[in-house]
This record gives C-alpha cells, structure tokens and sequence, in this order.
C-alpha cells in the first residue's frame, strides 16, 4: 500500500531563510508525488505534483520539490521564508485511480 | 471561475441526529472526493463518485456514512447518527474527466467543520 511519511510535525524558521519540508513516499509502482498547503480554517492549494516529467518540479509562490527514487523522497524546499508561508503543508501519494494519501502534515512558523 | 463550494461551513449537530454535508464542484468537473481530517491528522480518503456513480468507497466507514452525486445538484456525504467521534473538518474536491488512471489535479473545498455535542 502507498504511504507517506513527513518528518517533522512542525518547522520553525527565520523570514529569509531556506524552507526544507522533509517527504518520504513507499510506493510500489511509479508515483504521483503532490505538495498542498493549507492556510487556517481554509481547503487545500496545490503548490505542485510529480507525475514523472522531471525530477524536479517547480510550483507556486517559489516552491519547488525533487524526485529523488533513491531516496524515495519528494521534499520540499523555498530559498525565502516569508511570514506569509506560515501554514501547514501536506505531502501526498496518488497509488493510482483518482485517490490521494497524504502525510500527517507538516506546520510551517515563520518568525521576524 | 467559481472554486469548490462546500456547505454548510460549519455544523453543529447532537449526537443521535443526521449531518449533511453539501459540495458543488467547480464548472465542468465530474469527479467528487470526500476527505475527513480529525484534529491534528492528516486527510482521509473516504468515497470518489461521478455522477450517479460510487467509483470507490473503500474509505468509508460500513455503517452511518453514505455519499451521492446526483445527475443533478451537489454532492451529498450523509451521516446517519452521529457520535463524537464523527466531529472532524470534511473536505471535497474536484477534478475534471480524467483520462484513463492518472490523477488530475484535485481542487478542494474549504470544507465543512462538523461537532458533535
């Protein structure tokens, strides 16, 4: 069965400093890889998806993942921290056939 | 462009009594997805359908919960009886034809807040 781990149920990190969002996938066929944000008490945004294109995939406001099949990994990572990133942040798996797993979810804090 | 509706936002219901959740998925859509999230957990799947049809319910609990997507009108996901335990932020999603097995981007609503007193 597909699964996903994130490690790390909360993150803190300084406004301008690098964002690394850590997702580990077990899959046993090729995965599709996705990255969602959630803001307080609102639904979903899709920052980006993997469907085996390119490893490396860029998404929205400066996000961007790599594929690593190695590593079995998918994490996600911005150069800048802004105070707007503050959020929580899910990584997903698709095992095919219109259904997404997601990971526990990762708490994004941005300080001044 | 319309996003994802979901309502009621929030719900408030008495153990023993009926929830209905209500989603309309975004103009041109015709896939549907219920997801539950329980505090401090991630999302769940519970049922996909098209309309008319229940393509996979394989998340849904056996007893108390059941989901439509009429031919006309929103999706409806039912609870019958509700307990404590059912208290939890449920999300839809929507996604366009899709082509073949490959997952389309799926585009949630901002869900609805169930408690259960």
């Amino acid at each position: 069965a597909q699964s996903v781990t994130q490690l790390g149920s909360h993150v803190s990190v300084s406004e301008g400093a690098l964002v690394l969002l850590r997702c580990n996938y077990s899959s046993s066929v090729p995965p599709y890889l996705f990255w969602y944000v959630q803001y307080p008490n609102q639904g979903l945004q899709l920052l980006l998806k993997y469907t085996s294109a390119a490893t490396l995939v860029k998404g929205i406001n400066d996000f961007e993942a790599e594929f690593k099949k190695s590593e079995t990994s998918f994490h996600l990572t911005k150069p800048s921290a802004h105070m707007s990133d503050a959020a929580e942040y899910f990584c997903a798996v698709s095992p095919g056939f219109q259904k997404l797993v997601f990971g526990t979810g990762t708490r994004l804090l941005v300080s001044p | 462009n319309a996003g994802v509706m979901q309502n009621p936002r929030h719900l408030v219901r008495r153990r023993g009594q009926e929830a209905r959740l209500r989603c309309s998925p975004m103009k041109g859509h015709s896939h549907v997805y219920w997801y539950r999230q329980l505090p401090e957990e991630g999302l769940k799947f519970m049922v996909y359908l098209q309309k008319e049809n229940i393509i996979d319910e394989s998340g849904m609990p056996k007893e108390r919960f059941s989901a439509e997507f009429p031919k006309e009108g929103p999706s409806i996901l039912r609870i019958q009886q509700v307990v404590r335990g059912d208290s939890a932020a449920y999300f839809c999603a929507s996604s366009p034809p899709g082509q073949g097995p490959t997952t389309d981007t799926q585009y949630f609503g901002p869900g609805t807040r169930l408690t259960v007193l």
